[in-house]
């Protein structure tokens, strides 16, 4: 299953809005999960099962989606949330990573 | 708390093996499956391989079947990754993750260990 996220890249302000959209070549219900990754460090899960907000993690970011389209809306940026961003589905084998989205400061 | 320490990173040559290691804790280890990811330099997540709990199902991306084996020893709480008839692009670092219940997620990854292929 070939995961298409979009923006490849993003650059936004501190207090914006964000969406990220990921799309998937086929249906994977809620199979869906998030990663925000920064420089040198490894990935932190923020959402799994499409829409269920991990916990520890802010609420201004939410998933949304089901089936073959999903995004991650980040409702005001916040310095710390500039990095790259990874949607993933669990669905089948082999589990797939999108391509990745780079939060860039404005 | 949970802790993922991968080893076993280097230097080989193309043709070459390695062994990665993951020693988990701060967690019941056999309730878990265990994932590896990679990422090559300046690139994006690659899932890699998994095993179920009690080792009796291992899952493999295309490009790496036939070559890595992935392993779990539940005595000694720990996972680790056979690399064979490595290639030039194997080279990453390799990431030991834990999935997280019903396996809807990674949710705890180690820090990673770079393995470098090249002559």
């Amino acid at each position: 299953i070939q995961l298409t996220q979009s923006p490849s890249s993003l650059s936004a302000s501190v207090g914006d809005r964000v969406t990220i959209t990921c799309r998937a070549s086929q249906g994977i219900s809620i199979y869906l999960a998030w990663y925000q990754q920064k420089p040198g460090k490894p990935p932190n899960l923020l959402i799994f099962a499409a829409s269920t907000l991990q916990s520890g993690v802010p609420s201004r970011f939410s998933g949304s989606g089901s089936g073959t389209e999903f995004t991650l809306t980040i409702s005001s940026l916040q310095p710390e949330d500039f990095a790259t961003y990874y949607c993933q589905q669990l669905n089948s084998y082999p589990y797939s990573f999108g391509q990745g989205t780079k939060l860039e400061i404005k | 708390e949970v802790q993922l320490v991968e080893s076993g990173g280097g230097l080989v040559q193309p043709g070459g093996s390695l062994r990665l290691s993951c020693a988990a804790s701060g967690f019941t280890f056999r309730n878990y499956w265990m994932s590896w990811v990679r990422q090559a330099p300046g690139k994006g997540l690659e899932w890699v391989a998994n095993i179920k709990k009690d080792g009796s199902e291992k899952y493999y991306v295309d490009s790496v079947r036939g070559r890595f084996t992935i392993s779990r020893d539940s005595a000694k709480n720990s996972t680790s990754l056979q690399m064979n008839n490595l290639r030039a692009e194997d080279t990453a670092v390799y990431y030991c993750a834990r999935e997280g219940p019903a396996s809807l997620n990674l949710d705890s990854w180690g820090q990673g260990t770079l393995v470098t292929v090249s002559s």
